[in-house]
């Protein structure tokens, strides 16, 4: 089953507006990543942050992680047509050799 | 570009054949993973290859194999294919160690299979 469940499935926002997606995941974690993916192509690593850290920002991306409530969310800012595309969010566990598990995504639509 | 080649880009074939995916991983990375991506599973990791050794298995199928070569490219190989193995098979690449993938994965353009 996915570690991490990306809300909503799928979002629409005009050019401008923010954008905020959120990932619930199971089990503790070390590190979450978030990865944006345009249509049928390779996915992109954004941004990751780590178990102990709260809030993280890379750009327009702000990124924050909440392990009490086993959630993160990432947030565009004054998003772009550009942005389109779908957003995963993938968990790394503690222990062993447990690859990322990765959600479903959210699949974000910004209309200029 | 991500530095991950994949080849070959699309692949056509019928069902109960088989077929190679081929991997070249970043310069440098002794990682490679293999995803399947289709429309109603996400995407499913299905095995990490560390510097020639497998190192984790996933969701993969008996039908499915891979190996990782001294060169560090790595091959997933699809046998006795069925109409619902057609999706999006992606491999990625990390510089980090067996187990420990605290970095990110640099992700290949992909190859998307369909089987009729």
């Amino acid at each position: 089953s996915q570690q991490g469940e990306e809300d909503p499935q799928a979002l629409s926002i005009q050019e401008g507006e923010n954008a905020t997606m959120n990932c619930s995941y199971k089990t503790s974690i070390n590190n979450l990543q978030w990865y944006r993916q345009n249509s049928g192509r390779g996915l992109v690593h954004l941004i990751l942050i780590r178990s102990n850290e709260r809030e993280k920002h890379s750009g327009r991306l702000r990124v924050t992680l909440d392990t009490s409530k086993k959630s993160s969310s990432l947030l565009i800012t004054a998003s772009r047509a550009a942005d389109t595309a779908s957003y995963f969010c993938a968990t790394f566990r503690n222990s062993g050799n447990t690859p990322l598990v990765f959600g479903k995504g959210t699949r974000l639509s910004v209309i200029a | 570009d991500s530095g991950v080649t994949q080849t070959p880009k699309h692949l056509i074939t019928a069902t109960g054949q088989r077929v190679t995916l081929r991997c070249s991983p970043r310069s440098g990375d002794l990682s490679v993973y293999w995803y399947q991506q289709s429309l109603d599973q996400g995407l499913q990791f299905l095995i990490h290859y560390y510097n020639g050794e497998e190192r984790a298995k996933g969701n993969i199928l008996e039908r499915f194999s891979a190996q990782q070569f001294p060169d560090l490219h790595s091959e997933l190989n699809l046998s006795s294919l069925e109409l619902g193995d057609s999706a999006l098979y992606f491999c990625a690449s990390s510089r980090t160690k067996a187990g420990l993938s605290y970095n990110e994965q640099f992700f290949g353009p992909g190859t998307r299979l369909t089987v009729l």
